[in-house]
Parts: C-alpha cells; structure tokens; sequence
C-alpha cells in the first residue's frame, strides 16, 4: 500500500481555520485520498475523499495538490467536537489485492482549544 | 449512528479461553472488515468478508478466524487467548467490494487477564 505521512499532532482554537496537511509521494494513479476521523471512544468515521480536483461536503473540504503528492484536509471552523485523530489513508479504487481495505497510519492528533 | 452493531461492547476473559465478536453491517451493505486497535500497534487491518466470501486478508493471527453468514452479519472467533490480545476490535461494513465508505462499529473492547 501506498504511504502516507502526517504531523503528530496539531492545535487550533475554537471557531478558527485547521488545515490538516498529509503527504502521499509515492501515490498511484487509482488511488483515491481519503480522510476519516476517530473521536474519543468511537469508531472511525468517514470524513471526505476526493481523486484529482478539490473537493467540499457539510464536514469539511479537501485540497489535493496538482501533482497529487499531497493534500490538505480543511476544517473551516473548528469545534471542540472535532477534536480527534485524524488519518489520511490511500484506497485504491481498482481494488487489485487490497479489495477496498483502508490501511490506518497514526494519524494526527487534533486538539481544539476553547 | 453508524447503522453497524458490534456486540459484546465489553467482554472480560481469561488467558486461554475463546471469545467470539459479532457484527451487524449496514442494511444493505456486502463488504464486512474487522480491525483490531491496541495502544501499540494502532489500527490494524484483519480481514474482510464480501457476500460471504473472504476476500482480503491482513495481519490476522492464526489464532483468530472469522466468517460471514448468508444474512451477511459476520462473527470474529479468538481462541486460545494472550494478555497481548486485549484490544479494542472494530467491525466496518462498506456497500460494495471496494467502493463505498466504510462506516465502524463502536467497537468491542476485550480485556484479557
């Protein structure tokens, strides 16, 4: 599987702008960016995925670099509820051996301040 | 809500014993992926069952084996139980073979003593 590679952890206040950063060098060209997160003492959930361009729903944004190496997941105002980690995860949409598997890394640890 | 049921929420057992996880996906959905999350070793991917067929196998223990029925829930079996197994195991459910997002569970947390 593909590799990718994000910060540790990151802060923010409440009611500001997060731009989650995640870099994906070695990414195949049917690989999809895929973005979960996992609240405390829950499962993960889906956050947003995107291919090539830019991508929006109600939860957050997603800026894919043209070169698609990298990617920025944007939270445009932060919550203490968005507090989580963060995992930036590559799917290939071919399927092949992975059949549709996300692979977790360690994520980014997101912490809000009030 | 996710619409994926996990039960038991807590299971507490001892060394040796063997403790079985279920799983009910979302209505709807044929893919079935159970993960286990220890403080170590993060979430790691087990396997994953599609209409009935395994289709994709991780770093799953020869102890551990699971198996999807026809009314498409599934069940995880861990036999003969270590310390080191204690870990919160998750099931997801996705619509389709690799398409379709994954939606967890909220988990079964195992302790081992």
């Amino acid at each position: 599987d593909a590799k990718t590679t994000q910060p540790n952890s990151m802060e923010s206040n409440e009611e500001e702008p997060v731009h989650l950063p995640c870099n994906h060098s070695t990414i195949s060209g049917t690989d999809y960016i895929h973005w979960y997160r996992q609240l405390p003492s829950q499962g993960p959930e889906y956050v947003i995925h995107g291919l090539t361009s830019n991508v929006n729903n109600r939860m957050a944004s997603l800026a894919i670099a043209e070169d698609r190496k990298s990617s920025t997941l944007i939270l445009h105002r932060a919550t203490l509820r968005d507090a989580a980690v963060y995992y930036c995860i590559l799917r290939d949409r071919a399927g092949g051996t992975s059949y549709g598997k996300l692979t977790f890394g360690q994520g980014t640890i997101l912490t809000v301040h009030p | 809500d996710s619409g994926v049921t996990q039960t038991p929420k807590h299971l507490i057992t001892a060394t040796g014993q063997r403790v079985t996880l279920r799983c009910s996906p979302r209505s709807g959905d044929l893919s079935v992926y159970w993960y286990q999350q220890s403080l170590d070793q993060g979430l790691q991917f087990l396997i994953q069952y599609y209409n009935g067929e395994e289709r994709a196998k991780g770093n799953i223990l020869e102890r551990f084996s699971a198996q999807q029925f026809p009314d498409l829930h599934s069940e995880l079996n861990l036999s003969s139980l270590e310390l080191g197994d204690s870990a919160l195991y998750f099931c997801a459910s996705s619509v389709g073979l690799h398409t379709g997002e994954l939606f967890f569970g909220e988990g079964s947390r195992l302790t081992v003593l």
